[in-house]
């Protein structure tokens, strides 16, 4: 079975510092991969994906992501935070063939960011 | 542009009680799906639609119902609300059955006293 793990459960970075969320995932081939952000209160909104081809995904917001093969990673990554960056992050993997749509979360990552 | 609308967004129900969270997409998408998000957890997948009236189970299905009358709307029951079901509830919505972005509702803050 598919899984995700977010091993960051809180991070605390200060407004125009990097960021490094970390993704790992463990599935049979390669996957569909997937961050999502949740602001306070709100849904999820979609980040950026990955199908295939090029590892290193361009996502909204100025976030970007690469894929490791060989380290079943997919971890998030922003040049220089910015105060409104502040929310909880999802990972998420999906199966290649069949499975329809279905995705598996991590159990996300809190970011705080100090002013 | 409504995109994937869910009522209610709070909701506070007794034990036994039963209830139906409404949700509606106006894209018309195939895929339709419910979540729910407990701390700790992330979401879990309880039921989804590959089309009109066509239903599965996803990972935590017990203790919800669901069926798909038409393509805009997914409506997730529960039939004797308990405790345990005390969750945010996501509705997500994409265009086909293959792997698709999914667009997600607002979500419905349930509480089960």
């Amino acid at each position: 079975a598919q899984s995700v793990t977010q091993p960051d459960i809180h991070i605390t970075v200060s407004e125009g510092a990097s960021l490094e969320l970390r993704c790992n995932y463990s599935y049979g081939a390669t996957p569909y991969l997937f961050w999502y952000v949740q602001s306070p209160g709100q849904g999820l909104q979609l980040l950026l994906k990955y199908f295939s081809g090029d590892t290193l995904v361009q996502g909204i917001k100025g976030f970007e992501a690469e894929f490791k093969r060989s380290q079943s990673s997919f971890n998030l990554r922003k040049p220089s935070v910015h105060w409104s960056d502040a929310a909880e992050y999802f990972c998420a993997v999906g199966p290649f063939t069949g499975g329809g749509n279905k995705l598996t979360f991590g159990t996300g990552t809190q970011l705080k960011v100090e002013l | 542009n409504a995109g994937v609308t869910q009522t209610p967004k709070f909701q506070v129900l007794k034990t036994g009680q039963s209830m139906t969270l409404q949700c509606a997409q106006d894209m018309n998408h195939e895929y339709m799906s419910w979540y729910r998000q407990d701390p700790g957890m992330g979401l879990r997948l309880i039921h989804y639609s590959v089309g009109a009236g066509i239903t599965d189970q996803g990972e935590v299905p017990n203790g919800y119902n669901v069926s798909r009358s038409t393509t805009e709307d997914f409506p997730l029951r529960l039939l004797s609300a308990a405790p345990s079901q005390t969750s945010v509830y996501f509705c997500a919505s994409s265009p086909g059955t293959g792997m698709n972005i999914q667009y997600f509702g607002a979500g419905t803050r349930l509480s089960v006293l």
